[in-house]
């Protein structure tokens, strides 16, 4: 069974480009989730999508937006990137329980890199 | 707000000597803990899930517990291979949605 895969690994990026990254849930999976992770720090909400639609938002601008596909893979975009959105780029995936909060499976991240 | 904070940042400890990391939270009705290890340049592996005070898992070397305001990762006899960052989080207030809030990790050092 495979894990949460993502794509690109790594990506370099100049000031003001978009960027578009991808991620493939586990198996059986309906819900991913984003997160940003700077050097030496725990990762940080970006946001949920369940059902194809963004569920919940942490504090992130508006040039962070996101897509779930019917068959429950994601994408995040960024625009007008700027040197600080230089991190490490996480998608977790789990299913969607109700009430209790269900495990979240993280990928191997992508590294975006902004110059 | 919610919030989640690990002490201590770092811990150096030789092989064989025990331990244990801190995870505090303050978190409107809590839904879950989540312990995860990392490793340089990696996503985070999971490790355990807490729901409710009291309870307790473990996993080979290492054990959580959970009270009513913090959890503990309990390190007996490391390895060197169990050095990582060991992250906790919780879910989200609000209901619904699960995002998590993670705290900024306990970095472990285990020296042969």
């Amino acid at each position: 069974d495979a894990g949460v895969t993502q794509s690109p690994t790594h990506l370099i990026k100049t000031r003001g480009q978009q960027v578009t990254l991808r991620c493939s849930p586990k198996s059986g999976h309906d819900t991913v989730s984003w997160y940003q992770q700077a050097l030496g720090q725990g990762p940080q909400f970006i946001f949920q999508y369940y059902e194809e639609e963004e569920r919940q938002r942490g504090n992130f601008p508006d040039r962070f937006s996101g897509h779930q596909f019917p068959n429950y893979s994601s994408e995040l975009n960024v625009n007008a990137l700027l040197l600080g959105d230089s991190a490490l780029y996480l998608c977790a995936s789990s299913v969607n329980r109700g009430v209790s909060a269900d495990t979240q499976y993280f990928g191997p991240g992508t590294r975006l890199t902004v110059l | 707000e919610d919030q989640v904070t690990q002490s201590p940042e770092a811990l150096r400890l030789q092989e064989g000597e025990s331990s244990s990391l801190n995870c505090s939270y303050t978190v409107s009705g809590l839904r879950g803990l989540f312990w995860y290890r990392q490793d340089p340049g990696k996503g985070p592996e999971f490790l355990f899930t807490l729901y409710s005070a009291g309870e307790e898992k473990e996993k080979e070397r290492l054990k959580a517990t959970l009270t009513k305001k913090e959890s503990f990762l309990h390190i007996t006899a490391p390895k060197p291979e169990d050095s990582a960052t060991y992250l906790c989080a919780v879910p989200n207030s609000g209901g619904g949605a699960d995002g998590l809030t993670f705290g900024k990790g306990t970095h472990l050092i285990i020296q042969p």
